[in-house]
């Protein structure tokens, strides 16, 4: 069955200090990885498309990699704005029968 | 360019209802998909509509449904209220498969 897990489910950080989220992959035909944000009461917002193991993209203090197993979204040197939910999704399938599944995101709250 | 516009913004109804939710894509997007977002099950997969044809749909029961006009804004409706139906309803499109979604910012749906 194809999955998406995220970890960890929430995180505090102090502004300033850097970490990491994962999103772990299980499919069977991946044909893209996506990575959006999510403000409460908004819809999620587009942030990242990875599409084979070992790229990387980069957004001001976002770098998001991928490998054949998960995906990283590094976040260096939090500031408050940057809290938000942050939501993996995975495009797996073959032809037209593909689907996008999303993990449960990570919830992450920078401290001043 | 305008967002992806959903309406209501919030609905209240009773068990045994029916309800129908809009969805205005961004303009030249001809790719709209439905997404139910609850706590406890995150994002999950409702369908998702092309050039007025449903290309995919998720598993949900027969209740929730859905259509595509000719000008690519879309409607779901959802029929026979359950107390469960209770989520946000999030419409969100893009140009093509395997793009980014923009999403709107959802109906917030309760059933009492």
């Amino acid at each position: 069955e194809d999955q998406v897990t995220q970890s960890p489910e929430a995180l505090r950080l102090q502004e300033g200090e850097s970490s990491s989220l994962n999103c772990s992959y299980t499919v069977s035909g991946l044909r893209g990885l996506f990575w959006y944000r999510q403000d409460p009461g908004k819809g999620p917002e587009f942030l990242f498309t990875l599409y084979s193991a070992g790229e990387e993209k980069e957004k001001e203090r976002l770098k998001a990699t991928l490998t054949k197993k998960e995906s990283f979204l590094h976040i260096t040197a939090p500031k408050p704005e940057d809290s938000a939910t942050y939501l993996c999704a995975v495009q797996a399938g073959y032809s037209s029968a593909s689907k996008i599944i999303f993990g449960s995101g990570t919830r992450l709250s920078i401290r001043p | 360019k305008a967002g992806v516009t959903q309406t209501p913004r919030y609905l209240i109804k009773t068990r045994g209802q029916q309800v129908t939710l809009s969805c205005s894509p961004i303009s030249g997007h001809r790719s709209v998909s439905w997404y139910q977002q609850t706590p406890g099950q995150g994002l999950q997969f409702l369908f998702e509509y092309f050039s007025e044809t449903q290309r995919n749909k998720g598993n949900f029961p027969g209740r929730f449904s859905g259509r595509q006009f000719s000008n690519s804004r879309s409607e779901m409706n959802v029929s026979t209220l359950e107390l469960g139906d209770s989520a946000l309803y999030l419409c969100a499109s893009s140009l093509a498969e395997n793009e980014k979604l923009f999403f709107g910012s959802g109906t917030q749906l309760s059933v009492l």
